[in-house]
């Protein structure tokens, strides 16, 4: 079955960059997200990446997919406190209604 | 852009009672939405699948008498949470299939 695995939390200080890291299981995955969850909010697309690309960067975002290995990362330069929240990857698979599983979600703590 | 508009935002109900959620896709039809169920601190899982004209598919070990799913119109689908018990509060979510957006979710809080 699908499996999506993160890293539970996560501290920085602010100013320096973020690694969010993801794996996953399922090779037949079409698109990779980033999502972000603020305290009692709903989810927020960050953004996406088709599988057949390896890098998308989107000014402070930086998404890296290894293919291979099946391990999908988000770096976030510049980290600011406003960062502070839970990141989901899921990743969307291309057959039946290409439902959409997530990870357990990366706690990002931002230190002042 | 794609937006998928949810309601309510927030909703609490008394034990045994109904509860409706909305989900409308603006600007775009959505075929398929997806809904999922969020427990405190824990990641989302999908609860069924609906589909516009036809009866939703359910996963494993969600109930669905008790969470009824209607899928009306390319625009809009409802979940409806029968006799609501405490073990239902919870953070829902829909989404549209064919993209990568969300509704911003109901918290529903059974007391």
């Amino acid at each position: 079955g699908e499996d999506v695995e993160q890293s539970l939390f996560l501290s920085v200080r602010e100013g320096d960059s973020s690694v969010i890291n993801c794996t996953y299981t399922d090779s037949s995955s079409t698109y990779l997200y980033w999502y972000k969850q603020e305290p009692g909010a709903g989810l927020q697309l960050l953004t996406y990446i088709f599988s057949n690309m390896d890098m998308k960067q989107d000014q402070r975002l930086t998404v890296l997919l290894n293919k291979k290995d099946k391990h999908l990362s988000l770096r976030i330069a510049d980290t600011q406190t406003g960062d502070s929240a839970i990141y989901f990857c899921a990743e969307r698979y291309s057959g039946g209604y290409q439902k959409v599983t997530f990870g357990t979600g990366t706690k990002l703590q931002v230190i002042p | 852009g794609a937006v998928v508009s949810q309601h309510p935002s927030w909703v609490i109900c008394k034990s045994g009672t109904s509860v409706k959620i909305e989900c409308r896709s603006l600007d775009f039809q959505a075929t398929t939405m997806f809904w999922y169920r969020q427990f405190p601190k824990q990641s989302l899982m999908l609860m069924a699948t609906s589909n516009e004209g036809s009866k939703a598919t359910y996963e494993q070990g969600v109930e669905k008498d008790k969470f009824l799913i209607n899928h009306a119109s390319l625009t809009l689908s409802t979940l409806t949470v029968t006799s609501a018990h405490p073990e239902d509060s919870s953070f829902y979510i829909c989404s549209a299939s064919d993209r990568g957006v969300f509704g911003s979710g109901t918290r529903l809080t059974v007391v």
